[in-house]
């Protein structure tokens, strides 16, 4: 497609659920990052895939959260066992080249 | 932590140009300055980039101080639809690094 796309577009869970949010990067762009961005608060970053390479989840904040790239290509962010904060924006960008990230529109996470 | 400095927030009329600043002294040799704003819920969106020379492209011009401690993001004739959160980040050229967002700087365009 002509830009990232995520779904779903807003997703409402109870606490204590699993949660998949995907997102399919632009054909072609090799590098894939998830952040997420809380009410009012600026970008984290989560997990960057490049390619093949090991995938840098430096910024997942617990071991509830994990993603994995199928095929170098759509992305898929887990989240276990959902707490009331991680309620969030999440936003998927992917990049080519140093032009920079393109980001999806985001799906809005609300655990209650 | 962000390697930028930004104001809070800053006004303009429709109109005129909008100048947003940033500082980022610590910046290394082989890092580029990056701008992107982030419209009221939607994802963030690039803007402009520049390694050390002055960029301009149909949505804004990017100018860097010689010494590359600070530049200004200029938008010509700021509409409301500029209204955003403008971010300002450094980072190197390699794919390895994943772009750090402070809290940038809140632009309110007005009538």
């Amino acid at each position: 497609g002509a830009g990232v796309s995520q779904s779903p577009s807003n997703k409402v869970t109870e606490k204590g659920k699993d949660v998949e949010l995907r997102c399919d990067p632009i054909s072609g762009h090799t590098a894939l990052y998830w952040y997420r961005q809380s009410l009012g608060q600026g970008l984290e970053f989560l997990i960057y895939f490049q390619g093949n390479s090991a995938p840098d989840k430096s910024g997942l904040p617990s071991d509830r959260f994990s993603a994995e790239r199928t095929g170098g290509s759509v992305s898929t962010l887990t989240i276990q066992r959902t707490q009331q904060e991680d309620s969030a924006v999440y936003l998927c960008a992917s990049s080519l080249s140093l032009l920079g990230y393109t980001f999806g529109s985001g799906t809005r996470l609300t655990v209650v | 932590d962000a390697k930028t400095t930004q104001p809070t927030s800053m006004d303009c009329a429709e109109g005129r140009a909008a100048n947003l600043p940033c500082n980022h002294s610590t910046i290394s040799g082989n890092e580029y300055v990056y701008w992107y704003r982030q419209i009221h819920s939607q994802g963030p969106q690039y803007i402009i980039h520049g390694l050390k020379n002055n960029e301009t492209n149909e949505m804004a011009s990017l100018i860097i101080t010689e010494d590359r401690k600070s530049s200004t993001l200029i938008l010509p004739h700021a509409t409301l639809r500029d209204t955003a959160v403008y971010y300002c980040i450094v980072r190197g050229g390699n794919y390895g690094q994943n772009f750090v967002f402070g809290p940038g700087t809140r632009l309110s365009v007005l009538p």
